[in-house]
């Protein structure tokens, strides 16, 4: 029951801005979308999230497109230190539990 | 500030052994996790606790029981070890009280889990 979409990998250089799509055609009115990495060998780690507006924070910023079938994340000076596996999750603010998806996520690779 | 903490890193066991995995966090967020991550692959969900005093399946609780002990501690117990279990297993909090931040998780360092 897969929700997002995101390419398996993907590669950028030091210094340039990293985006990272993810489709989401079947989002739900009341799901946000989330993003979280994990680093090799550690447990994931929050990144940002948002509804519909674009968000940034010191970490990231997140564009999503006017029909919210798709977003991008953006690191805009990626360092060798992003270099992890990047999930796109959606899931509604409402209710109790909401199971997260983490699925196969994108690896990005950034090099010198 | 530990964030959430797991007990041990490693684990080695053989076929039919029982071990118990640890996590504690110190946020003093009401829901905990336990997810286990296979190579390759994303994590999936074991089982959770949505506060104190209550424990729900997730997507794959079988050959596992799960005890919230208190609101900081939440443990994973594998009865009877099968090298199907090999695994990175990861726990996790977050506070579903808050409504704008109850989907952040926040992760443990992880116990990589070998059965042989």
């Amino acid at each position: 029951d897969a929700k997002t979409t995101q390419p398996p990998s993907m590669d950028c250089a030091e210094g340039r801005a990293a985006n990272l799509p993810c489709n989401h055609s079947t989002i739900s009115g009341n799901e946000y979308v989330y993003w979280y990495r994990q680093i090799h060998s550690q447990g994931p780690q929050y990144i940002i999230h948002g509804l519909k507006n674009n968000e940034t924070n010191e970490m990231a910023s997140l564009i999503i497109t006017e029909d919210r079938k798709s977003s991008t994340l953006i690191l805009p000076h990626a360092t060798l230190r992003d270099t992890a596996v990047y999930y796109c999750i959606v899931s509604p603010l409402s209710g109790g539990y909401n199971k997260l998806i983490f699925g196969a996520g994108t690896r990005l690779a950034v090099h010198p | 500030n530990a964030g959430v903490t797991q007990t041990p890193k490693f684990q080695v066991l053989k076929t039919g052994q029982s071990m118990t995995l640890q996590c504690a966090q110190d946020m003093n967020h009401n829901s905990m996790y336990w997810y286990r991550q296979d190579p390759g692959m994303g994590l999936r969900l074991i089982y959770y606790s949505a506060s104190e005093g209550t424990t729900d399946k997730g997507e794959v609780p079988n050959g596992y029981n799960v005890s919230r002990l208190n609101k900081r501690e939440f443990s994973l117990r594998l009865e009877s070890a099968a090298p199907s279990q090999t695994s990175v297993y990861f726990c996790a909090s977050s506070d579903l009280a808050d409504t704008l931040a109850k989907n952040i998780q926040y992760f443990g360092a992880g116990t990589r889990l070998s059965v042989l």
